[in-house]
This record gives structure tokens, sequence and C-alpha cells, in this order.
């Protein structure tokens, strides 16, 4: 499986943006992207994900590098609720979820 | 639309004994899956189902860890007999398909192995 690499922890002030980096420089052509988080004391839970082109939602924003071997998760405003380990995670469309695996993450701090 | 339910949320045993958790996907959702996440780590998933059957337990250790979702539904996991290594949080999570896009991850059940 292609791997990910994320730095262990970043912090950051509340209500500044947040720039969450991934590494994946095996990715295959056919590998999405994905991010997820887990708050304290929960399950992960979907963020975004995408293939080539930059991505927006109402949690995030995903900017891929025009290799794809990088990509950048955004928060725009971070705030104390987005305090949480966040993991980026390679999933071929056509492939089994479960075979895609999650690395350690990185452990966000937001700071008021 | 109701979560991923899981119970109990939290089980404390002695290492030797035994313990089952429950998952009650999404409604719908074909596939099903365990994961094992230990303190700092990441989830690591231990087995598969789509419907009744068993996709892939290939890092599910057999000899004390089994699993079955009989009717297709909810699932059980069970740990006999358990050992210290195995205090983790035991995550279940669920997708219309095996190849779907985003999973959907209950609450977890904490298990500290004494």
């Amino acid at each position: 499986d292609a791997k990910t690499t994320q730095p262990n922890s970043m912090e950051s002030n509340e209500e500044e943006p947040v720039h969450l980096p991934c590494n994946h420089s095996t990715i295959s052509g056919t590998d999405y992207i994905h991010w997820y988080r887990q708050l304290p004391s929960q399950g992960p839970e979907y963020v975004i994900h995408g293939l080539t082109s930059n991505v927006n939602n109402r949690m995030a924003s995903l900017a891929i590098a025009e290799d794809r071997k990088s990509s950048t998760l955004i928060l725009h405003r971070a705030t104390l609720r987005d305090a949480a380990v966040y993991y980026c995670i390679l999933r071929g469309y056509n492939t089994n979820a479960g075979k895609s695996t999650f690395g350690d993450g990185t452990t966000l701090t937001v700071k008021p | 639309e109701a979560g991923v339910a899981q119970s109990p949320r939290y089980k404390i045993i002695e290492k030797r004994q035994s313990v089952a958790f429950w998952c009650n996907p999404i409604s719908g959702h074909a596939t099903l899956y365990w994961y094992q996440q230990i303190l700092g780590q990441g989830p690591k998933l231990l087995i598969q189902f789509q419907n009744n059957g068993v996709v892939d337990d290939s890092q599910l250790p057999k000899d004390r860890f089994s699993a079955e979702r009989l009717k297709g539904v909810d699932s059980t996991l069970k740990i006999q007999p358990a050992k210290l290594e195995d205090s983790a949080v035991y995550l279940c999570a669920s997708t219309p398909g095996a190849k779907g896009n985003e999973q959907f991850f209950g609450p977890g059940t904490r298990l500290t192995v004494l």
C-alpha cells in the first residue's frame, strides 16, 4: 500500500489558518487522497477527499500538488474545536476501503 | 440519520478473561469494519465484512479474537482470553459498499486489561 508521511504535531492560534501537510511520494494514479480527523474520545470522522484538483467543503479545503506527491489540508480559521488528530490516507477508488492504512497522523493543538 | 452505535463504551477486565463488543452500523451499510487503536497510534484494521461474509481478516489474531456478523447487520467482536496488550480502543466503522469513499465510525469501546 502507498504510504503517507505527516508531521507528528502542529500548533496554531485560534482564528488563524492552519496548513496541515502530507507527503505521498508513492501515490498511484488511481489513489484518492482522503483526510479524516479524530477528536478526543471519538472515532475518526471524514473531512475531505480529492484526486487531482483542489477541493473545498464546509469543513476544509484540500490543495493537491501538481505532481500529486503531496497535499495540504487547509483549515481557514482554526477554532478550539478543531484540536484533533488529522490523518491523511490514500484510498484507491476501485479497491477495498479497508486496505488503506491509517498512519499516526498529526496532532493539532489550537491555542486561544 | 443515526450513526454507528457501539457498546459498551468502556470495559475493564483482568487478563485471561473474555470480553465482547457490539456494533450496529448505519442502516443499509453493507460493509462493516473493526479497528484496533492503541493509544498514540492510528486505527489498525482487524476485520472487514461485506454483508455477512468476511472480506479481510488478515490482521485479526485468530487464536484469541473472533468476530461475526450473522445476519449482515450488527456485529460482535470477541476476545478470549484477553492479554495486557489488548488494551486499546476498538472502533467499528461502516460504508455503503466495500469501495466507498467515506467511512462512518462509531465512538469506540475503550478496553482496559489489568
